[in-house]
């Protein structure tokens, strides 16, 4: 057990839909990392925040947002979904804002009908 | 942007057997990181490196952050059927707001009993 959480483990919805995801860091952990897997791209980094603040930006979709809470907490608001964001995605979190050492949650998968 | 290279995409080996992994990059990294993930699982950190030529074991693994800094390599001894899964390197690069772990795209690692 990483320490990570995510909810839900499954989420089944309709293209066109909107849906959060949520990710609870390691405790003392300050950042807070948001990837997506798919079966043909492996893992690829979508944002990082560290205490609070979006610190990084990977290969994020205008259509999906991120935000972390006072309680460091986040959630990834995915929008207007697609067919194609079906997916495994995956919360880590690490102690600092440099993106090294990483603990994964043990990921939303995501089913878009 | 970066990119590592892990091959071949999948390894059979027979119980007992030792298996070593490398990947490669034209990049150099700060921080190599090497990741196992369980189907439908998040990804969990077996060992972390963070200076160049260092040899970290944890358990039956070891793995070493090459010298040149754009590699690193991992062997699994005596293997056993619960091996089994996909085996992924990470590293890190850049500082500040600007670093991130890209990762390879895994090797799926097969024991047969």
């Amino acid at each position: 057990d990483s320490g990570v959480t995510q909810t839900p483990k499954h989420l089944i919805t309709a293209t066109g839909q909107r849906v959060t995801l949520r990710c609870s860091p390691r405790s003392g952990d300050l950042s807070v990392y948001w990837y997506q897997q798919s079966l043909d791209q492996g893992l690829q980094f979508l944002i990082q925040y560290y205490n609070g603040e979006e610190r990084a930006k990977g290969n994020i979709l205008e259509r999906f947002s991120a935000q972390q809470f006072p309680d460091l907490h986040s959630e990834l608001n995915l929008s207007s979904l697609e067919l194609g964001d079906s997916a495994l995605y995956f919360c880590a979190s690490s102690p600092r804002a440099v993106a090294d050492t990483q603990y994964f949650g043990p990921g939303t998968r995501l089913t878009v009908l | 942007g970066q990119q590592l290279n892990q091959s071949p995409q999948s390894m059979f080996i027979q119980e007992g057997e030792d298996v070593s992994m490398n990947c490669t990059s034209s990049s150099i990294f700060n921080t190599w990181l090497w990741y196992k993930q369980d189907p439908g699982e998040g990804p969990v950190l077996l060992i972390a490196l963070y200076k160049a030529g260092e040899l970290t074991s944890n358990g039956r693994l070891t793995a070493q952050f090459g010298i040149t800094r754009k590699d690193s390599f991992l062997n699994i001894s005596a293997s056993i059927p619960s091996d089994v899964g996909i085996y992924f390197c990470a590293g890190q690069d850049g500082t500040g707001a600007n670093s991130k772990l890209t990762f390879g795209k895994g090797i799926t690692l097969s024991v047969r009993p």
